[in-house]
């Protein structure tokens, strides 16, 4: 059983700091990782992509992977209200196919 | 990058009938997806649509319970059988038009059923 694993939340931070979002995956073969903000009520959203490890930004997010560890992450800097949502963390298991982690819920306090 | 229609964007339905869930897509694609995602969890995919073959259901879903076609490379419906309150949950159609990319979704189909 393939599975993506994160830490439900919620996650509570004061507008302005960074939140530290983090996802496990189990199979080692899987080759490209995403995260996904999504509203109440709204389809998923692509925030950020991730093929190799290191780290990749865009902007106020930041985009971690560890291959070696299977562990994947994202950093919202300066957050805002308007950031407050459940993030999906998401592997490509080959063969076109998406798995999701549970999501984690994020609230930034004003 | 990829635009996809899925109606109805919501319904109430009595338990024991059945709704079909629509998905058009804006341009061919080889496998179309759809996931389920109940109140408050993640996305579950419940099977691969593909065309001109069988649906692949993932563990815990039958084609008895969610038929779904795939009459041509733009089109898919998911049927939601005999449904019972525990159905419902928010029905999202789903593709990845590179393989390893990104996935695109409909606008979701949320189901109450009483």
């Amino acid at each position: 059983q393939k599975e993506v694993e994160q830490n439900s939340g919620p996650l509570s931070v004061p507008e302005g700091a960074i939140a530290s979002l983090n996802c496990t995956y189990s199979d080692r073969g899987s080759q490209s990782f995403f995260w996904y903000r999504q509203y109440s009520g709204k389809s998923p959203e692509l925030i950020m992509f991730i093929y190799s490890n290191g780290d990749k930004e865009d902007g106020r997010f930041t985009a971690q992977l560890n291959k070696a560890s299977q562990y994947v992450s994202l950093l919202i800097r300066d957050s805002q209200p308007s950031d407050s949502a459940t993030y999906l963390c998401a592997v490509n298991t080959g063969g076109f196919k998406t798995i999701f982690g549970a999501g984690t819920r994020l609230f930034v306090k004003a | 990058s990829a635009v996809i229609s899925q109606k109805p964007s919501r319904d109430i339905c009595q338990r024991g009938t059945s709704l079909t869930i629509q998905c058009q897509v804006d341009s061919q694609v080889t496998m179309m997806f759809w996931y389920r995602q109940q109140p408050g969890q993640s996305l579950t995919l419940i099977a691969t649509a593909n065309q001109g073959s069988e649906a692949t259901y993932e563990s815990g879903f039958v084609i008895d319970k969610f038929p779904i076609s795939r009459p041509n490379l733009t089109f898919s419906t998911l049927t939601v059988s005999n449904m019972s309150p525990e159905d419902s949950s928010i029905y999202l159609c789903s593709l990845t038009p590179g393989g390893d990319t990104e996935a695109f979704f409909g606008q979701g189909t949320r189901l109450t059923v009483v």
